[in-house]
């Protein structure tokens, strides 16, 4: 049972657009949510999380939208870049246990 | 310098063989993982360990053992591998006292033949 879904495998985006990513998880103990980035050959790294007692974070050009009610949250990239182009993942944990859920990575690519 | 390196990069190995994984940090944490990837299936936790008197099962840890060696050294042993534990293999670490960041080596590409 999948309980951090990420139902688009890609999506395209032209440069200086906005890229949408989004999250579905199923576990209300869910209280920390992750994305990372993960370009080819290398690892996941950070970009930025939200806590649930908050609706939105922003970082720079980046925007993690949290809906606790439909157990949703979203990346926004404003404005999209080439070198934005790589997996993102999104990851939950419940409770400070410091335990990961991951979903299944979406694949974005950025068209100069 | 990398902070999380896994050693080897790239293995191919046979069904039967015992193989071993290394990571090692130089970041300070206490907090070590074993991921594995798959196409499809994203990120799934082998093994984590909180301390090195510390070792804690994951979704996935059947087939699989652990060793945390010290601080600084977390090991992965498949005992006798088997062509589905073919995958790319991460280790991570954090700190809680940098909230919920994990910091991940580059990788490790397994195939069992």
């Amino acid at each position: 049972d999948q309980q951090v879904k990420q139902n688009s495998p890609s999506l395209s985006v032209q440069e200086g657009r906005i890229s949408i990513l989004n999250c579905d998880y199923t576990n209300s103990m869910f209280d920390y949510f992750l994305w990372y980035k993960k370009y080819p050959a290398e690892g996941p790294t950070f970009l930025i999380s939200i806590s649930s007692i908050k609706d939105k974070n922003e970082d720079g050009r980046f925007t993690v939208f949290l809906n606790k009610s439909a157990k949703h949250l979203s990346l926004h990239i404003v404005p999209s870049q080439p070198g934005d182009s790589a997996v993102y993942f999104c990851a939950a944990s419940a409770g400070g246990t410091y335990k990961y859920i991951f979903g299944t990575g979406t694949r974005l690519k950025v068209l100069a | 310098d990398a902070d999380v390196t896994q050693t080897p990069r790239n293995r191919i190995t046979k069904t039967g063989k015992r193989i071993m994984l290394e990571c090692s940090q130089t970041k300070g944490h206490d907090r070590m993982y074993w991921y594995r990837q798959d196409p499809g299936l994203g990120l799934r936790l082998i093994y984590y360990s909180f301390d090195v008197k510390d070792i804690n099962k994951g979704e996935i840890s059947d087939g699989y053992s652990v060793s945390r060696q010290a601080q600084a050294k977390f090991s992965l042993s498949l005992e006798s591998a088997i062509p589905n534990q073919t995958a790319l293999y991460f280790c991570a670490t954090s700190d809680p006292r940098l909230a919920n960041e994990q910091f991940f080596g580059p990788g490790t590409r397994l195939t069992v033949l």
